[in-house]
């Protein structure tokens, strides 16, 4: 069974552009959940949806957003990229709402 | 608000000398608590879930416990491959499913 896809690995990016990173959950996962981890907070929670409905939200400001698609792939989005953003996004699917199977992340740069 | 906190922020140990982890934590209700390890650049592991007071699971070198208001991670003669970030995450009864409240973690490492 396949694992959670990220795409893509890695990501440059400039201050102010935009970025919109891909998750692919585990086949007959429908709840999928997007995490910021830096090395100094960690790991903090985002979002997450449930058959394309956003369920709950972080703490972050409305430049982050995500959908989820009918297939439960999700998209996360960044607009006006600052260089504090530049962390390494997590995505996780689950089944149960408990156990959560992450991905290996995208890395994303801000310069 | 839901707080998870976990000492020591690192600990060097050499193979063979078992020694613990710990996670603190404040929830209203605790749904579950859950224990991960991370690789670097990889996302984090599922290792155990503890539900309840007084709980213990055991997964080869490791195990953990679980109070009312702390859980530990117990290693017991470590290996090199031990080596990695340990993270403790709760989930609030009174939250709905999926918000997993993430600590900072503990980097181990065990040196041959």
């Amino acid at each position: 069974k396949a694992g959670v896809t990220q795409t893509p690995r890695y990501l440059i990016k400039t201050r102010g552009q935009q970025v919109t990173l891909s998750c692919s959950p585990i086949s007959g996962h429908r709840s999928v959940s997007w995490y910021q981890q830096t090395p100094g907070q960690g790991l903090q929670f985002l979002f997450e949806y449930f058959s394309e409905t956003q369920r709950n939200k972080g703490n972050f400001p409305g430049r982050f957003s995500g959908r989820q698609f009918s297939n439960s792939r999700s998209e996360m989005n960044v607009s006006t990229l600052e260089l504090g953003d530049s962390a390494l996004y997590l995505c996780a699917s689950s089944l149960d709402g408990q156990l959560l199977f992450f991905g290996s992340g995208t890395q994303l740069s801000v310069l | 608000e839901d707080q998870v906190t976990q000492s020591p922020e690192a600990l060097r140990l050499q193979e063979g000398e078992s020694s613990s982890l710990n996670c603190s934590y404040t929830v209203s209700g605790l749904r579950g608590l859950f224990w991960y390890r991370q690789d670097p650049g990889k996302g984090p592991e599922f290792l155990f879930t503890l539900y309840s007071a007084g709980e213990e699971k055991e997964k080869e070198r490791l195990k953990a416990t679980l109070t009312k208001k702390e859980s530990f991670l117990h290693i017991t003669a470590p290996k090199p491959e031990d080596s990695a970030t340990y993270l403790c995450a709760v989930q609030d009864l009174k939250t709905s499913y999926d918000k997993v409240i993430f600590g900072p973690g503990t980097s181990l490492s065990v040196i041959p």
